[in-house]
């Protein structure tokens, strides 16, 4: 079974959509989570950290689960540019390893 | 400028061929490492480093080598690429402890596209 699965999309929605991203994770031992946006091409960049209690961040929402080994994405008013891969991102504190979901694909439709 | 930086950005060589991927990062994070990232697998990990001298490998690090005699530098070196090396090579940092990235995030570079002919 894989650390992190991610539902790979693609994720077509139109502008000023709602859409919400799902991440599982396999080891109750994972203990820091993010989100991570990889623009095509590019190297991937930190959206926002994941905390237990949750945490928003403008239209960006993040929600974490750890009974449920279980973290969430949700992106309110879709803009174009908020098309890219959307990566969850687990870390075992012990010897600082992260583990990467494939990333799941949105397109922002005008 | 401060932060992560690879080099070269582009390669093409040959099968057979030696190529080393330079990374460097200016904050003096303990922690560095190399992925690769292709399509249908995301992002492998080929390599890491949690100190200056101190390596091991990741999930994939069959024909390739890393060093790290200093806490800015973690290059990559294929000894004698293959097609199946035909990549783009990431490399990141972090700090668990401290500095930039306080909340243990990665930092990656902008990455090494590499062709193998």
């Amino acid at each position: 079974r894989k650390e992190v699965e991610q539902d790979p999309g693609p994720f077509n929605v139109p502008e000023g959509a709602t859409v919400a991203f799902n991440c599982t994770y396999s080891n109750s031992a994972s203990q820091s989570f993010f989100w991570y946006r990889q623009d095509c091409r590019k190297e991937p960049k930190l959206l926002m950290s994941v905390y237990s209690s949750g945490n928003e961040d403008g239209r960006f929402t993040a929600q974490l689960n750890r009974a449920s080994q279980y973290i969430s994405l949700l992106i309110r008013d879709s803009k174009l540019s908020d098309s890219a891969t959307y990566l969850c991102v687990v870390k075992r504190n012990t010897g600082n390893q992260f583990y990467f979901g494939t990333g799941t694909s949105l397109t922002v439709i005008p | 400028d401060a932060g992560i930086t690879q080099s070269p950005r582009y390669k093409i060589t040959e099968t057979g061929r030696q190529v080393t991927l330079m990374c460097h990062q200016t904050w003096s994070h303990s922690y560095m490492f190399w992925y690769r990232q292709d399509l249908g697998h995301g992002l492998r990990l080929i390599y890491y480093s949690a100190a200056a001298d101190i390596t091991d490998k990741g999930e994939v690090p069959d024909g390739y080598v890393v060093s790290r005699s200093k806490t800015e530098n973690f290059p990559l070196t294929l000894e004698s690429a293959t097609r199946s090396q035909t990549s783009v090579y990431f490399c990141a940092s972090s700090d668990p402890i401290s500095g930039v990235g306080a909340g243990g995030e990665l930092f990656f570079g902008e990455g090494s596209r590499l062709t193998v002919l």
